[in-house]
C-alpha cells in the first residue's frame, strides 16, 4: 500500500539556524511529491513539488528539498530558519494518473528566536 | 492571490442530522476535492470531481457523502445522516486543467470543523 512517512512529530530549531524536515515514501510507480505547510486557522498552503529533472527543488519562502530516489525520501530544507516558519508541515504523494494525494502525519517545526 | 474559500468555519450538528459542507473553488480551477482530517490523524482523501463527475473516491466516500456543483462557483460536500465518527475537519481543494488533466498542485481551503454530537 501507498505511504508517506514523517518520522518526527515536532522539529525544534533556533532562528538563524538550517532547518531539515523528514519524509519518506513507499510507492509502487513514479511519484509526485509536496510539501505543505498550515498555519493556525488557514488551509494547507502548496510550497514544492518534485515531479521529475532535477533532484533538488525550491519553493515559496526559501524552502527547498532534496528527492532521493534510492532512500525514498524526500526531505524539507531552508538554511536559514524564522520564527515565522513555525507551523505545521505536511508531505504528500500523488500517483500518476491519479488525483488524490495521500499525506503524512505532519510534522510541527517550532524555530526559536 | 486567489483562495479556495470554505464556509462555515464551524458546523456542530447533532446524530442522524444532515449537513452540507459549502466550498468556493478557485474561478479557473476545474478539479475539486474533499479531504478531511480527524483530530489527531493524518489529512485522507474523500472525492475529486471534474466535468460534473466524480472521477475518483476513497473507501470512506460511501452511500452517506454526495457532492454537488449546483452553481458556477460552488463546490458542496453532503453528509445525509451523520455519525460521531465524521466529526473532523474537511477541506476542500482544487486545480487547474491542463489538457484535461488536473495541475499538479491542488490548493486548500480553510477547512470546516464538523462536530457531531
Amino acid at each position: 500500500a501507498q505511504s508517506v512517512a514523517q518520522p518526527e512529530d515536532q522539529v525544534n530549531v533556533a532562528e538563524g539556524n538550517p532547518l531539515t524536515v523528514k519524509c519518506t515514501y513507499s510507492v509502487s510507480g513514479n511519484p509526485y511529491l509536496f510539501w505543505y505547510v498550515q498555519y493556525p486557522n488557514r488551509g494547507l498552503q502548496f510550497l514544492l513539488k518534485y515531479i521529475t529533472g532535477d533532484n533538488l527543488v525550491k519553493g515559496s519562502y526559501g524552502f527547498e528539498a532534496e528527492f532521493n530516489k534510492s532512500q525514498t525520501s524526500f526531505h524539507l530544507k531552508k538554511p536559514s530558519a524564522l520564527v515565522s516558519d513555525s507551523a505545521l508541515y505536511f508531505c504528500a504523494v500523488r500517483l500518476g494518473g491519479y488525483n488524490k494525494l495521500i499525506f503524512g502525519a505532519g510534522t510541527r517545526l517550532a524555530v526559536h528566536p | 492571490e486567489p483562495e479556495v474559500t470554505q464556509t462555515p468555519s464551524h458546523q456542530v450538528t447533532q446524530m442522524g442530522q444532515e449537513v452540507i459542507l459549502r466550498c468556493v473553488p478557485i474561478s479557473n480551477h476545474l478539479y475539486f476535492y474533499w479531504y478531511r482530517q480527524i483530530l489527531g490523524q493524518k489529512v485522507e482523501f474523500l472525492v475529486s470531481f471534474y466535468n460534473n463527475e466524480i472521477s475518483e473516491k476513497s473507501e470512506i466516500f460511501d452511500d452517506q457523502f454526495s457532492v454537488e456543483r449546483p452553481d458556477g462557483s460552488n463546490f458542496t460536500l453532503k453528509i445525509r445522516s451523520t455519525k460521531l465518527e465524521d466529526s473532523a475537519m474537511y477541506f476542500c481543494a482544487s486545480s487547474e486543467a491542463v489538457l484535461q488533466k488536473p495541475s499538479y498542485e491542488q490548493y486548500f481551503g480553510p477547512g470546516t470543523r464538523l462536530t457531531v454530537t
